[in-house]
């Protein structure tokens, strides 16, 4: 089972400035298989980035995935105030099972 | 437009079980993989099971397998959780999660608003 850590837990930043956030499995990801979900209060997931750095449809090119093998980072260009949530990554190179990261917590300094 | 919509959560007592359904809509639902996915409150995502297109490949979390089962009735529309033996662990928001794919497991570009399981005596 691969295992993904998310850093940092917390990341409180400003309005306009650029956020990293990083994904890290314990076990190269297969074909780069991974995925970034967007997760807002009282809302259900919304996918960003899928095979480590395609947008999804209707993503902002604000948002950004790189990394292959072990690490990988969304990276958030000049932040706007609705992008203050929760991101998760999730791995799907050698599922079963499909893992998560524990999420990174992005909020506003 | 792509509507998952999540129903049959409530409160039960520990041991009791319970069967989620989701409502498809917008797309061809035997095309695609599903799944479920939980969220504990205030916690993050855990995968729980997942479906290929016909029903003939399945896959569960172990935290959930001998008692979860997943199905689905693509005449229906519909893709469903039975859960058995319920404990307080599994108290969670579950969420019905569409694939891209059909027959492997992929990453997930739908999702329903979630149904919430709450065990407790």
């Amino acid at each position: 089972e691969s295992v993904l850590t998310q850093s940092p837990g917390t990341l409180s930043l400003f309005p306009g400035e650029r956020a990293t956030l990083s994904c890290r499995a314990s076990q190269s990801i297969r074909s780069n298989y991974l995925a970034w979900y967007q997760q807002k209060p009282g809302q259900a997931p919304r996918l960003l980035i899928y095979g480590a750095s395609n947008r999804a449809t209707g993503i902002s090119d604000r948002f950004s995935g790189s990394g292959s093998g072990t690490d990988f980072t969304l990276t958030i260009s000049r932040l706007e105030p609705e992008d203050f949530a929760v991101y998760y990554c999730q791995q799907y190179g050698s599922a079963p099972p499909i893992t998560f990261g524990q999420g990174t917590r992005l909020e506003i300094e | 437009e792509v509507q998952l919509v999540e129903s049959g959560g409530g409160l039960v007592q520990p041991g009791w079980s319970l069967r989620l359904s989701c409502a498809a809509s917008g797309f061809t639902l035997d095309d695609y993989a599903m799944h479920w996915v939980r969220q504990a409150p205030g916690r993050g995502l855990e995968w729980v099971s997942s479906i290929s297109w016909n029903g003939n490949s399945v896959a569960y979390a172990d935290s959930v397998k001998g008692r979860f089962t997943i199905s689905r009735d693509n005449a229906k529309n519909s893709l469903y959780l039975r859960m058995n033996s319920l404990a307080a662990e599994d108290t969670a928001f579950y969420y019905c999660a569409k694939d891209i794919a059909s027959s492997s497991w992929r990453y997930f570009d739908h999702w329903g608003l979630g149904t919430l399981v709450t065990v407790s005596s």
